[in-house]
């Protein structure tokens, strides 16, 4: 079965403190895999995105995750974070079949950043 | 890159009406769109594959009758909510994926519509 696991449901780190959430996955064939970004109330935003090459992937406002097929996990990194990354973070799975295959989320971890 | 706007981005309707919800793909033809639901505090689940000129194709416990989509042409699709009721409330969003990539093509989002129903 398709799926993708984050196991933190809530993370609390302190402001410029490292960070890493976690992300596995479970997927038949080559997996696209993507971490998303939602604020309260706002939609999806792409913080980055692995298809193939390079299994560390560089993202937006210092994000960064690495693609582990031996582990099925895509972890997101961020070595130090700011107030506002405080929100809520979804990992996804998606296939090669380009337009015609929705994404899988995972059911989110919500980050909260303490002074 | 691509963009996909939802419309509205919040709508409030009394029970027992119905409710349209608009995702455009603005700068390319979408075959194939998709739309969520969230509940609060919860992940996004997949409702229906909308898909341009024939049937949605609905994930399993999702009324196709009770959420109707259309897909009428390759940049809008319309998830109408019939008969709404308090439990329909929630953040519904739309995603398409760009078929002109030639070989990746990430998902992209609308802004999300926050229905409400009293």
């Amino acid at each position: 079965a398709q799926s993708v696991t984050q196991p933190d449901i809530h993370i609390t780190v302190s402001e410029g403190a490292s960070l890493e959430l976690r992300c596995n996955y479970s997927y038949g064939a080559t997996p696209y895999l993507f971490w998303y970004v939602q604020s309260p109330g706002q939609g999806l935003q792409l913080l980055l995105k692995y298809f193939s090459g390079d299994t560390l992937v560089q993202g937006i406002k210092g994000f960064e995750a690495e693609f582990k097929r031996s582990q099925s996990s895509f972890n997101l990194r961020k070595p130090s974070v700011h107030w506002s990354d405080a929100a809520e973070y979804f990992c996804a799975v998606g296939g090669s079949d380009q337009a015609g295959t929705a994404l899988i989320f995972g059911k989110g971890t919500t980050l909260s950043v303490s002074s | 890159g691509a963009v996909v706007s939802q419309h509205p981005s919040r709508v409030i309707c009394k029970s027992g009406t119905s409710v349209k919800i608009e995702c455009r793909s603005l700068d390319f033809q979408a075959t194939t769109m998709f739309w969520y639901r969230q509940f609060p505090k919860q992940s996004l689940m997949l409702m229906a594959t909308s898909n341009e000129g024939s049937k949605a194709t609905y994930e399993q416990g999702v009324e196709k009758d009770k959420f109707l989509i259309n897909h009428a042409s390759l940049t809008l699709s319309t998830l109408t909510v019939t008969s709404a009721h308090p439990e329909d409330s929630s953040f519904y969003i739309c995603s398409a994926r760009d078929p002109r990539a030639a070989m990746n093509t990430e998902a992209f989002f609308g802004q999300g519509t926050r229905l409400t129903v009293v």
